[in-house]
């Protein structure tokens, strides 16, 4: 029962343009929302995060949107560039249970920035 | 800046064989994880810790087991080697709820 999902198992963009990853959740005790970047060979790296107060967070290049009606949430970057070329992860945790700093990971989408 | 270590990058192992990793992390970190990372799969925790001598099984702890002796350290013990435990193994810890895990740089383990 994959309880956060990504669709798209890969995305190809053009340097300079927007991209924009997916991430659908179905266990309505999620609370909190991270997404990390992993490059071959290395361990994920967090990127950033969103609690269910808020519905978007922004940081630098990264922007993080929460839908929580529609159990929603997407990854921004902008303008892509060729060192974001990586397999990006979304998760999800519930902080207010007794799992609270258990994650749950989706199945990762690599994300291509051409020239 | 937090440093989780992983103990080998590569290993080899065969079926039947029990097989250790180790994971450090330097933070004085609570809590410990150990996940798999296959294609097509995502991220899929084993096991966690939420203090030492203490352990909870994750989603797929089946065929493993894992030891906290000391809060720095997290080991993941594969009792005996099958070649469907082939995969990328990610130690992870946490200062505290609600803050992001730290990864380390992964153990590719391979089952012949």
């Amino acid at each position: 029962d994959q309880q956060v999902k990504q669709n798209s198992p890969s995305l190809s963009v053009q340097e300079g343009r927007i991209s924009i990853l997916n991430c659908d959740y179905t266990n309505s005790m999620f609370d909190y929302f991270l997404w990390y970047k992993k490059y071959p060979a290395e361990g994920p790296t967090f990127l950033i995060s969103i609690s269910s107060i808020k519905d978007k967070n922004e940081d630098g290049r990264f922007t993080v949107f929460l839908n929580k009606s529609a159990k929603h949430l997407s990854l921004h970057i902008v303008p892509s560039q060729p060192g974001d070329s990586a397999v990006y992860f979304c998760a999800a945790s519930a902080i207010n249970t007794g799992t609270a700093s258990k994650l749950t990971f989706g199945t990762g989408t690599r994300l291509q920035v051409t020239l | 800046d937090v440093k989780v270590t992983q103990s080998s990058r590569y290993l080899v192992k065969r079926t039947g064989e029990k097989v250790f990793l180790e994971c450090v992390q330097d933070m004085d970190h609570e809590n410990m994880f150990w996940y798999r990372q296959d294609p097509g799969l995502g991220l899929r925790l084993i096991y966690f810790s939420y203090d030492v001598k203490m352990k909870e099984k994750g989603d797929i702890p089946e065929g493993y087991s894992v030891s906290r002796e000391k809060k720095e350290r997290f080991s993941l013990i594969l009792e005996s080697a099958s070649t469907n435990q082939t995969s990328m193994y990610l130690c992870a810890s946490i200062s505290r709820v609600g803050q992001p895990q730290h990864f380390g740089d992964g153990t590719r383990l391979s089952i012949l």
